[in-house]
């Protein structure tokens, strides 16, 4: 169990230019989570997928936002025309189904919009 | 519209005494909670978890009591060691509904 991984672990950028984060879950893990998180406060969630299929997407993830796994293992999260207010930590989390199975989460992609 | 309260921002506590940390939820749906611990630059680990089927769990020096008439929950620390410094997010979430609903965290400093 090497853990999830997320990679970059910190991204700095123009506001404008379009961003691509990874996440590689814990291998056996069906279920893949992304949230962020803003300073102050706790982890908001994004979007969910099990197996290669998105399940759902909460409606802080605008138009601008876009997440993939295509072959139900590591994901990718995009930003296009990024925005100030795009600055946050992007946590990416896994689990094995069932439900009331415990996420367990990477150490981030920190991203900063200059 | 704040479902998970952690009303604490922080909480000092002695090393070797009990920390007590507290989560209120809104939401009545919400059926298993998680307990978090944050270093700075990590992600979020995950501690312990109680279904609203129990009132308690415990593992090893943590343990999770689960009100859910008030709709409050607390993790308890015994003893406290400086390294349980971190921060401490509680989280909710309702049946296949399986997001996690976090609460703003609670700085634990435990002193030597």
């Amino acid at each position: 169990d090497t853990g999830v991984s997320q990679n970059p672990r910190h991204k700095i950028t123009k506001r404008g230019q379009n961003v691509t984060f990874r996440c590689d879950p814990i291998s056996e893990h069906n279920r893949l989570y992304w949230y962020r998180q803003t300073l102050g406060q706790g982890p908001e969630f994004l979007t969910y997928f099990q197996n290669e299929a998105q399940l759902e997407k909460s409606r802080l993830l605008s138009d601008r936002f876009s997440a993939e796994r295509p072959k139900g293992s590591f994901s990718t999260l995009e930003i296009q025309r990024t925005e100030q207010g795009d600055s946050a930590m992007y946590l990416c989390a896994s689990s094995f189904s069932p439900n009331n199975q415990p996420q367990h989460f990477g150490d981030g992609t920190r991203l900063s919009i200059l | 519209d704040q479902q998970v309260k952690q009303n604490s921002p922080s909480l000092s506590v002695q090393e070797g005494r009990i920390s007590i940390l507290n989560c209120d939820y809104t939401n009545s749906m919400f059926d298993y909670f998680l307990w978090y611990k944050k270093y700075p630059a990590e992600g979020p680990t995950f501690l312990i978890s109680i279904s609203s089927i129990k009132d308690k769990n415990e593992d090893g020096r943590f343990t999770v009591f689960l009100n859910k008439s008030a709709k409050h929950l607390s993790l308890h620390i015994v003893p406290s060691q400086p390294g349980d410094s971190a921060v401490y997010f509680c989280a909710a979430t309702a049946g296949s509904n399986y997001k996690l609903t976090f609460g703003k965290g609670t700085l634990l400093t435990v002193n030597p």
